[in-house]
């Protein structure tokens, strides 16, 4: 248990649905990361928060839409996603500095049938 | 951001300590070593990080080179449990659009034998 919870665990959508991520954390942290791990690859950064404003959007397609409404709560929408989408998506939290370990949650085992 | 660069897997025997290297030549006055690892199917779990000292803590230590362009994470004794890929990640502190960033690349796979 790392205070990072992640729901669903697992996720099967069609192509022209739409769905979300949600990933909670109770840690006082005031950032939040999403990350994307395609099967044997590097996790890849996709968005970050710090204090509720994104501040990094790594060329995600707007297929992929995040939201953080508050500094605990961070959601990743999808909508008409690819086949190629599919993979473990992370959320991950931590103090904004550098000195701070960040905790990651379980992830949502997406695929995109 | 300053690159990291490990060995693609390394192999030890349970109960041996082991030595996971991670080299990181361009790394800043500012930049923090993070140290995390992923066990199969789970998310990225912290292990240690440090600045410019030694650090231990219950589950690894982490040797820093005097000149900070290398560091090596101690597993005092490999358990199976310890099997997983290892992560060296710098994170900057200078400030700017890299602040804090945490980037991961291809990590260590270690595998342990009973």
């Amino acid at each position: 248990e790392t205070g990072v919870t992640q729901t669903p665990r697992h996720l099967v959508m069609g192509m022209t649905n739409k769905k979300s991520l949600k990933c909670e954390q109770h840690l006082g942290h005031n950032a939040m990361y999403w990350y994307k791990q395609s099967a044997k690859k590097p996790l890849e950064l996709m968005f970050v928060y710090n204090f509720k404003e994104q501040t990094e959007n790594n060329s995600v397609p707007s297929r992929f839409s995040p939201e953080c409404p508050n500094s605990s709560h961070l959601f990743l929408h999808l909508h008409t996603l690819q086949p190629e989408d599919s993979a473990l998506y992370l959320c991950a939290s931590s103090q904004e500095g550098p000195w701070s370990p960040a905790f990651f949650g379980q992830g949502t085992r997406l695929t995109v049938v | 951001d300053a690159k990291t660069t490990q060995p693609n897997s390394m192999e030890s025997n349970e109960e041996e300590p082991v030595h996971l290297p991670c080299n990181h030549s361009t790394i800043s006055g500012t930049d923090y070593i993070h140290w995390y690892r992923q066990l199969p199917s789970q998310g990225p779990e912290y292990v240690i990080h440090g600045l410019t000292s030694n650090v231990n803590n219950r589950m690894a230590s982490l040797a820093i080179a005097e000149d900070r362009k290398s560091s090596t994470l101690i597993l005092h004794r490999a358990t199976l449990r310890d099997a997983a890929v290892y992560y060296c990640i710098l994170r900057d502190g200078a400030g700017g659009t890299s602040y804090g960033k945490l980037t991961f690349g291809q990590g260590t796979i270690l595998t342990v034998h009973p």
